[in-house]
C-alpha cells in the first residue's frame, strides 16, 4: 500500500528565515498532494496542494514542489513568522481508494 | 460558520462504556471521512461515505466501531465497549464529489479512563 515519509520531524528556524519540509511517497498512482497545518488542539487546515500534472505551485509565502520521477514533494515557507509555528503534515491521495495517506508530521518552531 | 462541525469537542468516558460522536460536513459536500489521530502521529483513515453509502472501511475499524450517515448529511461514529487504546482525536472531514480538497473539523478528543 501507499506509504508517505516526512522529514524532518522537528524543524527550528529563525524568524524571517525559510523552512523546507520534504516528503516521499511510494505509490506512483498517487495524483494529489496536499499540505496541512495543525495547531494544538485543532483539526488540520489545508494550506496548499499540488496535483500530479503540475511541478510547482505558490501562494504568497508558501510554495510546494513535486518531482514525480523521484516521488518527492516539498513545502517551502519563506520569511517565516511566529504564527507559522505548528505541526505540518504532507499527504498523498489516490482516486482508486479515496484515501489520504499522511506523513508523520513536522513540528515547525519559529525562534524570535 | 459553514465549516465542518464536530460534537462534542471533548469526551471522557470509563472503559467499557459506549460513546457516539457527530459530524456535520460542509453542506454541499457529498463525501465524508472519519480519521483517528494519536499524539505525535498523522491522521489514520477509518472510513468514508459517498452520500449515505459507506464505501471504504479501514482494518483499523474493529467490530466495536460503527459509522452511519443516514440521510447523506451528518454522520455519527459510535464506539462500543471503549478501551484505553481508543483514546485519540477523532477527526471528520468532507469534500465535494470529484474533488480532492478535504476540509477538517476541529475533532473530538476521546479519553478513556
Amino acid at each position: 500500500g501507499e506509504n508517505v515519509e516526512q522529514h524532518p520531524s522537528t524543524l527550528s528556524v529563525q524568524e524571517g528565515d525559510s523552512a523546507v519540509i520534504k516528503c516521499t511517497y511510494s505509490d506512483s498512482a498517487s495524483n494529489y498532494f496536499p499540505w496541512y497545518k495543525q495547531e494544538l488542539g485543532k483539526g488540520p487546515q489545508l494550506i496548499i496542494d499540488i496535483r500530479s500534472n503540475v511541478g510547482e505551485k505558490k501562494d504568497q509565502r508558501i510554495a510546494v514542489t513535486l518531482n514525480k520521477t523521484a516521488k518527492h514533494f516539498s513545502l517551502h515557507i519563506t520569511e517565516t513568522q511566529p504564527e507559522d509555528s505548528a505541526v505540518y503534515f504532507c499527504a498523498a491521495y489516490m482516486d482508486s481508494n479515496y484515501q489520504l495517506i499522511w506523513g508523520a508530521g513536522t513540528k515547525l518552531i519559529i525562534k524570535p | 460558520d459553514t465549516g465542518v462541525s464536530q460534537d462534542p469537542r471533548h469526551k471522557i468516558t470509563k472503559r467499557g462504556q459506549n460513546v457516539t460522536f457527530r459530524c456535520d460536513p460542509i453542506s454541499e459536500h457529498n463525501r465524508l471521512y472519519w480519521y483517528r489521530q494519536t499524539l505525535g502521529q498523522g491522521p489514520e483513515f477509518l472510513t468514508y461515505f459517498q452520500n449515505e453509502a459507506q464505501l471504504e472501511k479501514s482494518r483499523l475499524l474493529s467490530d466495536r466501531f460503527s459509522a452511519e450517515r443516514p440521510k447523506g448529511s451528518f454522520s455519527t461514529l459510535e464506539i462500543q465497549r471503549t478501551e484505553q487504546g481508543d483514546s485519540a482525536m477523532y477527526l471528520c472531514a468532507s469534500s465535494k464529489t470529484g474533488g480532492t480538497e478535504a476540509f477538517f473539523g476541529q475533532g473530538t478528543r476521546l479519553t478513556v479512563v
